[in-house]
């Protein structure tokens, strides 16, 4: 099984929608959760912390489900610039390594 | 700040050839790590350092040196270069342990090796 599995798209999304998708892990020993934005041909940056309670930033809501190994992104009212790779990233073996996702591709139509 | 610089932006190497990626951050971050980027995978960790003079190495090593002679440089070393090395080279740094810590990423380096 892969560290960090998604589900790379592309994700077509009217603007104005809503859109969710979600990241599996398999460490169980894992504590610390990321999605991180990548425009093309860019470098990544960091968009959210994932918090054990849930968090909300503005349009963005990330979730963690330690049950079943998955964290989620959800992201309402999609804009234009909204447009980009989302990438979903966990601790791996102690603090100093971590495991990145391939990435969730996001596309929004006008 | 400049944040975490990167140089050259584009590389075109033989096979065989050597040469060094530059990579420098002057956020006084002591951490920092090298990672690759090919089509239809994640991003892979090559090395890391976690300060000045301490080096260690992670998931895909082979065919890299580095080292940390000061906390504002971390050089990544080809040896012998391979088309399996074409790939896209980003540098980032954390204030501390990548788990726990916000990454910056440099902008990167397309190295093509023929």
């Amino acid at each position: 099984r892969k560290e960090v599995e998604q589900d790379p798209g592309p994700f077509n999304v009217p603007e104005g929608a809503t859109v969710a998708f979600n990241c599996t892990y398999s460490n169980s020993a894992s504590q610390s959760f990321f999605w991180y934005r990548q425009d093309c041909r860019k470098e990544p940056k960091l968009l959210m912390s994932v918090y054990s309670s849930g968090n909300e930033d503005g349009r963005f809501t990330a979730q963690l489900n330690r049950a079943s190994q998955y964290i989620s992104l959800l992201i309402r009212d999609s804009k234009l610039s909204d447009s980009a790779t989302y990438l979903c990233v966990v601790n791996m073996t102690g603090n100093n390594r971590l495991a990145f996702g391939k990435g969730n591709q996001v596309v929004v139509i006008p | 700040n400049a944040g975490v610089t990167q140089t050259p932006k584009f590389q075109v190497l033989k096979t065989g050839q050597s040469m060094t990626l530059q990579c420098a951050q002057d956020m006084n971050h002591e951490y920092m790590s090298w990672y690759r980027q090919d089509p239809g995978m994640g991003l892979r960790l090559i090395h890391y350092s976690v300060g000045a003079g301490i080096t260690d190495q992670g998931e895909v090593p082979n065919g890299y040196n580095v080292s940390r002679s000061t906390t504002e440089d971390f050089p990544l070393r080809l040896l012998s270069a391979a088309p399996s090395q074409t790939s896209v080279y980003f540098c980032a740094s954390s204030p501390g342990l990548a788990g726990l810590n916000e990454q910056f990423f440099g902008p990167g380096t397309r190295l093509t090796v023929l």
